[in-house]
């Protein structure tokens, strides 16, 4: 089973801190997402990775960067954390949709991050 | 542009009721259409998809027909349980754009 391993459940900061998410997949996936969940918006894609030092803007990248070094890892970076990122951000990794047909994302558990 | 709506929640039902969740949307060309189950405290999983008109995706008692006509892809169950108990998100993927698009999510309770 492809696994999607976020380092933190929970994490609590302060604003204006810089704050790390951590995503480690063990499937060798080329592409890797960043989502945050907030309740009755679903969730919304931050940042998208194609590949090893690729990325692409999702719909709300402002306020976030990316960082993709090696394949199995994709880091979520708020360089100054605020109250509006509190939130629940999932992790996911496919491999690339084929032939216009999308393939399955795989989630991590999430981590719920609260900025006070 | 290319959304999802779905409808809105909570739903509470009791076990062994009949469910359907709402879902239609909004897309340019010929997207494929899936629906999402999160578990308390788990990340999303992949439930079933449908990947043109008038396929059913179905997996673990749940069914969703791709209904072009009516741009829809309604979740249904014949016999809930408790274990059915999780959010549900329909979602969209268009060719090209290499990512998917959600709906709100729905959340469904089921009462013993």
């Amino acid at each position: 089973d492809v696994k999607v391993t976020q380092s933190s459940r929970y994490l609590v900061k302060r604003t204006g801190e810089k704050v790390f998410l951590e995503c480690v997949q063990d499937m060798d996936h080329e592409n890797m997402f960043w989502y945050r969940q907030d309740p009755g918006l679903g969730l919304r894609l931050i940042y998208f990775s194609y590949d090893v030092k690729m990325k692409e803007k999702g719909d709300i990248p402002e306020g976030y960067s990316v960082s993709r070094e090696k394949k199995e890892r994709f880091s979520l970076i708020l360089e100054s954390a605020s109250t509006n990122q509190t939130s629940m951000y999932l992790c996911a990794s496919s491999i690339p949709a084929l032939g216009g047909r999308s393939s399955p994302l795989h989630f991590g558990n999430g981590t719920r991050l609260t900025v006070t | 542009g290319n959304s999802v709506t779905q409808m809105e929640g909570p739903v509470t039902l009791s076990e062994e009721a009949f469910l359907t969740i709402n879902c239609t949307y909004t897309a340019t060309g010929y997207p494929s259409l899936f629906w999402y189950v999160q578990y308390p405290g788990e990340g999303l999983q992949l439930l079933l998809k449908a990947t043109k008109a008038d396929d059913k995706g179905s997996n673990k008692g749940f069914e969703a027909t791709y209904r072009k006509e009516t741009t829809s892809f309604h979740l249904e169950k014949g016999s809930v349980q408790v274990s059915d108990s999780a959010v549900y998100f329909c979602a969209l993927y268009y060719q090209g754009a290499q990512k998917l698009v959600f709906g709100q999510g729905t959340r469904l309770t089921i009462n013993p």
